[in-house]
């Protein structure tokens, strides 16, 4: 138990598709992060929320979406990938943003078709 | 921008052997921080180092930051196989900005 909750943990979609990730944190954190994890490459920065309040884009294409209706919250709306897109996606919160260490969700299982 | 380098990108193990694994950053850092993913699970936070120079222990784990803070490692004693996983460094450059991830070492371990 991490204390940051993912789902679903598998999920494969066509290119066609639209689906949603969906992270949640129990810890009272103020910020929350997507990372995308694929072979061979670091973990890769996706979007920071502080307070509910998006403070970072790392040039993530649009087809990625997210949202952060509450400050346990996030959400990563997915619309028309490619295969390339299959990784996995890792939602973590940290109590402060840029400060202290990171809890990670134990993450969703991409694959696209 | 930022990078962060870890070698080795593999390490094969005995057991029972120690091994260090090294991280090095592009530019001076205010903190680095360690962790670890076991096969299939998600990174766990191990530690977080400030100070110049300095250096700690988590039972046969040994953190180390380097003198101007460019560098860190992490030092294992006596493998087990309790010890396989991929350990990632996280650097930030300074206080409020993002964690930058080097690319992990991962660890087999022969019995």
């Amino acid at each position: 138990e991490t204390g940051v909750t993912q789902t679903p943990r598998h999920l494969v979609m066509g290119m066609t598709n639209k689906k949603s990730l969906k992270c949640e944190q129990h810890l009272g954190h103020n910020a929350m992060y997507w990372y995308k994890q694929s072979a061979k490459k670091p973990l890769e920065l996706m979007f920071v929320y502080s307070l509910e309040e998006r403070v970072e884009n790392n040039s993530v294409p649009s087809r990625f979406s997210p949202e952060c209706p509450n400050s346990s919250h996030l959400f990563l709306h997915l619309h028309t990938l490619q295969p390339e897109d299959s990784a996995l996606y890792l939602c973590a919160s940290s109590q402060e943003r840029g400060a202290g260490e990171l809890f990670f969700g134990e993450g969703s299982r991409l694959t696209v078709l | 921008g930022q990078q962060v380098m870890q070698i080795p990108q593999y390490q094969h193990v005995q057991e029972g052997e120690d091994f260090t694994t090294y991280c090095n950053s592009s530019t001076t850092l205010s903190n680095i921080q360690w962790y670890k993913q076991r096969p299939g699970g998600h990174p766990v936070f191990l530690i977080q180092l400030v100070k110049s120079g300095e250096v700690k222990k988590q039972k046969r784990l040994t953190f180390q930051f380097g003198e101007a803070k460019k560098n860190s490692s992490l030092h294992i004693t006596a493998t087990q196989t309790t010890d396989v996983g991929t350990y990632f460094c996280a650097g930030r450059k300074a206080a409020g900005n993002k964690l930058t991830f080097g690319g992990g070492t991962r660890v087999l371990v022969k019995p």
